[in-house]
């Protein structure tokens, strides 16, 4: 069975300063990670994905993550928030030939002026 | 470039109705997933075909719950006698080929049921 915990449900940062989002994942299997966002009224948008490869992943607008399988761990970082990050963000655990998802329940991004 | 659609956007129903949610993935994509995002919570995967053939369907949470992909592109999700607990938002999603979950989902923007 594979599972993901996301810690802090919502998270508020100034614009400028470092974006930590965090998650914990639990699996059986070798899991492959992923960071989806979510703007409102869109659909879901992948931001970066792991796939045993390098165990820091870049994604898309700045966005980077890190696997570390001893602390069971993918938590999702920028340097430098801008107000466009301003959504909801999701972390999801697939496993290798397994198809479907498992998400966490997500976290709100605010960006304070 | 058309990514994945669904229709209609927002369907509001009466307990007890019969929907249809309608989902056109990527072309040539073979694979095609339904998930339900409830209020404040991340999506939950509901079922998974590959072609025509429904892979995986474990997700689905009753017998009231049923989707189809006759000709292995668009897709329906049928709901039965729906209950006001089937709020939420159905999204779908495709991706090129089904054979690991390191293929990218491509997520469409959903369809809200409201059921009254």
């Amino acid at each position: 069975a594979q599972s993901v915990t996301q810690l802090g449900s919502h998270v508020s940062v100034s614009e400028g300063a470092l974006v930590l989002l965090r998650c914990n994942y639990s699996s059986s299997v070798p899991p492959y990670l992923f960071w989806y966002v979510q703007y409102p009224n869109q659909g879901l948008q992948l931001l970066l994905k792991y796939t045993s490869a390098a165990t820091l992943v870049k994604g898309i607008n700045g966005f980077e993550a890190e696997f570390k399988k001893s602390e069971t761990s993918f938590h999702l970082t920028k340097p430098s928030a801008h107000m466009s990050d301003a959504a909801e963000y999701f972390c999801a655990v697939g496993g290798q030939g397994a198809q479907k998802l498992v998400f966490g329940q997500g976290t709100r991004l605010t960006i304070n002026p | 470039g058309a990514g994945v659609s669904q229709t209609p956007s927002n369907k509001v129903t009466e307990k007890g109705k019969y929907v249809e949610l309608r989902c056109d993935p990527i072309s040539g994509h073979t694979a095609l997933y339904w998930y339900r995002q409830s209020l404040g919570q991340g999506p939950e995967f509901l079922i998974y075909f590959q072609g025509t053939g429904a892979a995986d369907d474990s997700g689905l949470p009753n017998d009231r719950f049923f989707a189809v992909r006759p000709e292995g592109s668009v897709s329906t999700l049928k709901i039965q006698r729906t209950e006001r607990g089937d709020s939420a938002v159905y999204l779908c999603a495709s991706s090129a080929w089904g054979g690991g979950a390191y293929n990218e989902q491509f997520f469409g923007p959903g369809t809200r049921l409201t059921v009254l």
